[in-house]
């Protein structure tokens, strides 16, 4: 099994910040997907990037790709309390095989 | 579309004792996936399905769980004998496609199994 590892494991900030999570591995993804959880429900998918130096945007939220495909950051801008939860960042390293799922990023953004 | 329905939504059993749960993926998605999700940490994965074939049972305890996947569609997940360290929450997922292609993931609400 294949490690990712996510940074910070918690993050507390308060509504207006931004903040930045990192996920990375010593092995090349062939796609690498972001996951948020609420508390008592599943993972819900945010985002997937599958090309080294990737850019994708969603409203306040910029997932990057890094060029050489071992990372990938989650950038927020001026956090809400509604995006309070866990974020996982998920890869695949072989084709074939399922996600393999970092410890996740808990947010806590308060009012 | 519904979505993955999963039962029970929590359990609480003694160890030693048995438990199945149960998962009803998304219609016409061919794989579905079992994932342990201990407090604090991130899904692992215990079981991945394809139709109704394994593909990858790598990380499953075969010593006291099992998965059945009969038909291609509903799934159960068994724990026999049940020990405290399978406190978790059991997710079921399934994809319309294999993995490899970056393909989502469609989780259930999971099942919180308490073993005291």
């Amino acid at each position: 099994t294949q490690l990712l590892e996510q940074s910070p494991q918690f993050l507390s900030i308060q509504e207006g910040e931004n903040l930045t999570v990192y996920c990375n591995s010593s092995s090349v993804f062939s796609s690498l997907q972001w996951y948020r959880q609420e508390p008592g429900e599943g993972p819900v998918l945010l985002v997937t990037v599958v090309t080294g130096g990737e850019v994708k945007k969603l409203k306040r939220l910029t997932f990057q790709f890094g060029d050489a495909r071992k990372d990938s950051s989650l950038h927020i801008t001026a956090a809400q309390p509604g995006d309070t939860g866990l974020y996982l960042c998920a890869g695949e390293f072989d084709s074939g095989y399922a996600l393999n799922f970092g410890k996740g990023t808990s947010l806590l953004v308060t009012p | 579309e519904a979505g993955v329905a999963q039962s029970p939504r929590y359990k609480i059993i003694e160890k030693r004792q048995s438990v199945a749960f149960w998962c009803n993926p998304i219609s016409g998605h061919a794989t579905l996936y079992w994932y342990q999700q201990i407090l604090g940490q991130g899904p692992k994965l215990l079981i991945q399905f394809q139709n109704n074939g394994v593909v990858d049972d790598s990380q499953l305890p075969k010593d006291r769980f099992s998965a059945e996947r009969l038909k291609g569609v509903d799934s159960t997940l068994k724990i026999q004998p049940a020990k405290l360290e399978d406190s978790a929450v059991y997710l079921c997922a399934s994809s319309s496609a294999r993995p490899g292609l970056g393909s989502p993931l469609h989780f259930g609400n999971g099942t919180r199994l308490t073993v005291t």
